[in-house]
């Protein structure tokens, strides 16, 4: 069965940055786009952008523009979401999400990520 | 990219029936038939229950149904059920290759 699996909980302080990792298995690998979705206490959901994991291209938000990287390695089927300089209402919970066509049909179980000095 | 404008909250009392709204705009919702709807329990990540407006996954209630007109779609859950409390999301294909959101409605079941 198609399962993603997310790294632990990482706590960082302003300004630094971080890289969240989602392995995925149970299907191919580069058929599918993966999405990045973000979470804050309490509030909705929020796209953050994708990777082809077949060709490496990406489409982030605006929002994100110059801030996030997202990459993969085809070789261990993990997909990774790097954000840079780190704010405090960057605490969040990320999640990686298959894109199977226009919507979102699988979901790792989220990474909270918590940015305190 | 604004976020898909949904009600705060919804209620309804087992056995009934209650509709979600998700509005959009004509460069998201009402360009592409290419809605999403989420569950989402506490603590848990979101679930797949409508896609592409209207259709079902394998293994989803078909008490979960969904619909849309013009810049307006709606997720209508009948024969309400005390597991069905929880936060649902809309999601619509934006144009350019990018995704958005709704704000998300917390569904309490009486």
């Amino acid at each position: 069965q198609v399962q993603l699996v997310q790294s632990g909980a990482e706590v960082k302080k302003p300004g630094a940055s971080v890289k969240v990792s989602c392995k995925a298995s149970g299907y191919t690998f580069t058929g599918y786009y993966l999405h990045w979705v973000r979470q804050a206490p309490g509030q909705g959901l929020e796209w953050m952008g994708r990777i082809s994991p077949n060709s490496g291209g990406t489409k982030y938000a605006q929002k994100f523009q110059g801030r996030v990287t997202m990459t993969r390695d085809t070789s261990i089927s993990t997909a990774y979401m790097e954000l840079n300089r780190l704010r405090s209402d960057d605490t969040v919970v990320y999640f990686c999400a298959r894109g199977d066509s226009y919507y979102f049909d699988s979901w790792g179980q989220g990474t909270l990520v918590t940015v305190s000095s | 990219q604004s976020a898909l404008t949904q009600p705060a909250s919804v209620s309804g009392s087992p056995g009934q029936s209650i509709t979600v709204s998700c509005t959009g705009t004509s460069s998201d919702v009402g360009s592409y038939n290419l809605v999403s709807w989420y569950q989402q329990h506490p603590h848990k990540a979101p679930k797949l229950m409508i896609y592409e407006g209207s259709k079902r996954p394998s293994g989803v209630s078909n008490r979960f149904s969904g619909s849309k007109s013009g810049n307006t779609a709606s997720l209508t859950i009948s024969g309400l059920q005390a597991e069905d409390e929880a936060d649902y999301y809309c999601c619509s294909y934006a144009n350019t290759d990018t995704w958005v959101f709704g704000g998300g409605t917390k569904l309490t079941v009486l």
